[in-house]
């Protein structure tokens, strides 16, 4: 069975740059793209963006000037970093398997396998 | 950015209840919606895509509809562990964007 679990700092200040790792345990990241969701106190899900395991990548506009996803497939990881970090950035940062499904007419993407996710604060 | 309007909010159902939460996206957006459970300190937990596709080991209580603008998330004869925080999210084009949330409580 596949399992995803993040890690990084809990605690970032702001300006500075946030690196978060999640580890797949129980099966390779072949085939699949990998992907980020983070949610913010009070706030909804928002979906920051994924990485296919080959390196291509995809990501929310808004924060594609600061948001770098990578993939190492030798160690069964793929990463975020997100630099000029500000409040806004406090959030719960979920990573998560992504499933692009071809039905004959259609690709169909949903998200089936997530980590626990890690809480992480930007404050001085 | 394609904005999506859970209804309701907040919703209080009894054990045995049918509860429907409906999704409204601000631009059609074909059949391109997943829908997500959460429970708090858990990760989501994928519930159906392509709109009406039951993921592998879903109860067959939930149950997903609609295509264009309006989708329907049901949940037939609510069970104690279905009480939680429900998001529909769409995957037609970039950024892809949740909803809301809707969280069933219990009455």
């Amino acid at each position: 069975q596949v399992h995803l679990q993040e890690s990084g700092p809990g605690l970032v200040k702001p300006s500075e740059t946030l690196s978060l790792s999640c580890t797949v345990s129980g099966g390779s990241l072949s085939r699949y793209y990998w992907t980020w969701v983070r949610r913010p106190p009070g706030k909804e899900l928002e979906w920051l963006g994924y990485i296919f395991y080959s390196g291509g990548t995809n990501y929310d506009p808004s924060l594609r000037s600061r948001l770098t996803i990578s993939i190492d497939t030798s160690k069964n990881q793929f990463s975020l970093t997100l630099t000029s970090l500000t409040a806004a950035d406090t959030a719960v940062y979920y990573c998560a398997r992504l499933h692009g499904l071809w039905n004959g007419s259609q690709t169909h993407y949903f998200m089936d396998v997530w980590g626990k996710g890690t809480t992480v604060t930007v404050s001085s | 950015d394609v904005q999506l309007t859970q209804s309701p909010s907040f919703l209080s159902a009894s054990v045995g209840d049918r509860v429907i939460i409906t999704c409204r996206a601000s631009q059609a957006i074909n059949n391109y919606v997943a829908w997500y459970q959460q429970k708090p300190g858990q990760a989501p937990k994928l519930l159906i895509y392509a709109a009406s596709t039951l993921h592998a080991g879903v109860p067959s209580r939930f149950g997903g509809s609609g295509s264009g603008t309006d989708f329907t998330l049901a949940i037939k004869n609510l069970q104690s562990e279905d009480f939680a925080t429900y998001y529909c999210q769409h995957y037609f084009i970039y950024p892809w964007t949740f909803g809301q949330g809707t969280k069933v409580d219990i009455k």
